[in-house]
């Protein structure tokens, strides 16, 4: 089936640096979304990419949809504790099959 | 408005107890999706409703049922809880197939 390979699986950054994150898959997905889950909760939509190529900014997140619609990335710049939590990425394909496909999650953690 | 609601936060049941956990959703969405998330294997869809008056498969059916009351609730029912049923449990809706989910805050279910 449809995987996403997500790496790294986890990150422990100081506040103020930027990190990215990245996911590749061996299909083609025409949407990426990007996931943010805190402890104990459900996950929260940060970033939604439709077209190829795309760049698309959500505060300090910067995400981008790849141009072989093949992977996408998640930088986030400066980071603050309330970065904490776990990132998902996740492809949606289309096409009278719709389904979405989810990373394994990457695990930041923010050291004040 | 509320998003995507479920009841109950938290549950422990006997192996062989029955159960249901109940979403809703305030969006006017027309897809809805049960999946659990367990240590090392990310979200995993295991039913889903395209639309109301429709449920399918998803990827790890067995053991439960699902239904799609009206377009607002999807329950999911396990009609005989086993220990490998532990796990937490996300409804997400979409305005359709196509479109990015919403989560809600989960079900964390203990089967002893």
């Amino acid at each position: 089936g449809q995987q996403l390979n997500q790496s790294p699986q986890s990150m422990f950054i100081q506040e103020g640096e930027d990190v990215s994150m990245n996911c590749t898959s061996s299909s083609i997905f025409n949407t990426w979304l990007w996931y943010k889950q805190d402890p104990g909760e459900g996950p929260v939509l940060l970033i939604a990419l439709y077209k190829a190529g795309e760049l698309t900014s959500n505060g300090r997140l910067t995400a981008q949809f790849g141009i072989t619609r093949k992977d996408s990335f998640l930088n986030i710049s400066a980071s603050i504790p309330s970065d904490v939590g776990i990132y998902f990425c996740a492809g949606l394909t289309q096409g009278g099959s719709e389904k979405l496909v989810f990373g394994k999650g990457m695990k930041l953690t923010v050291n004040p | 408005n509320a998003g995507v609601t479920q009841t109950p936060k938290f549950q422990v049941l006997k192996t062989g107890q029955s159960m249901t956990l109940q979403c809703a959703q305030d969006m006017n969405h027309n897809s809805m999706y049960w999946y659990r998330q367990d240590p090392g294997m990310g979200l995993r869809l295991i039913y889903y409703s395209a639309s109301e008056g429709t449920t399918d498969k998803g990827e790890v059916p067995n053991g439960y049922n699902v239904s799609r009351l009206n377009k607002r609730e999807f329950s999911l029912r396990l009609e005989s809880a086993a220990p490998s049923q532990t796990s937490v449990y996300f409804c997400a809706s979409s305005r359709g197939r196509g479109n990015e989910q919403f989560f809600g805050p989960g079900t964390r279910l203990t089967v002893l």
